[in-house]
């Protein structure tokens, strides 16, 4: 089945700085790449997704890059303010009907 | 927080006693999915439900069981054989399994002494 690595496990940045996390799947039939951030003690939440017909995605200050070739991607924070401080879900899968397999987790300290 | 509905919050049970979460959903979505989180680790499929009255596998369903005999609810029934029960669970639902956005509950943190 389909495997989700992510990296790195924690990561720390001073505010205004920028923030990526890497991720790597091994199935190249999975074609949708979500990402979720779970604040402390919240439900995780839809922050942006990605399908493998597009290679990159911005929501003003988060992108999502994707390399198929590779089977890897990524997250990039911009300008981190202190509530982007959370833990961070990759996740993929294949087409419909199938499941989602998360990665396993990037916890953020955005650093004022 | 309307649309998923996780109860209760907190559980407690002892050891060798089965306990079921409750997870209710209105949002119409027909895929449903029970996701099991411990410190410092990913979420782990456990079962999940494309449609009604069908469930399937996930990662790590030994010790648990499900049902979905209505649409809009999908509990999880955690079993005396499920060794390490201690965790925080998550139901989600989408509106179709695989490739749409999950919709999460609170969770229910469920102790086992």
């Amino acid at each position: 089945g389909e495997n989700v690595e992510q990296h790195p496990s924690t990561l720390s940045v001073q505010e205004g700085d920028s923030a990526v996390i890497k991720c790597t799947y091994s199935d190249s039939a999975s074609n949708y790449f979500p990402w979720y951030k779970q604040e402390l003690g919240k439900r995780p939440q839809l922050i942006i997704d990605i399908r493998s017909n597009v290679g990159e995605k911005k929501d003003q200050r988060i992108a999502v890059t994707l390399n198929k070739t590779a089977k890897h991607f990524s997250l990039h924070i911009t300008e981190t303010q202190p509530e982007d401080s959370a833990v961070y879900f990759c996740a993929a899968s294949k087409a419909a009907g199938n499941k989602l397999t998360f990665g396993g987790g990037t916890r953020v300290l955005v650093k004022p | 927080d309307g649309g998923i509905t996780q109860s209760p919050k907190y559980l407690f049970r002892k050891e060798g006693q089965n306990v079921t979460l409750s997870c209710e959903q209105n949002l119409n979505h027909d895929a449903m999915y029970w996701y099991r989180q411990d410190p410092g680790q990913g979420l782990r499929l456990i079962y999940y439900s494309q449609i009604v009255n069908d469930f399937q596998k996930g990662d790590i369903a030994e010790g648990y069981s499900v049902s979905r005999e209505k649409k809009e609810s999908f509990p999880l029934t955690v079993t005396s054989a499920q060794k390490n029960p201690t965790a925080f669970y998550l139901c989600a639902s989408s509106i179709a399994a695989g490739d749409s956005p999950l919709h999460f509950g609170n969770g229910t943190r469920l102790t086992v002494t």
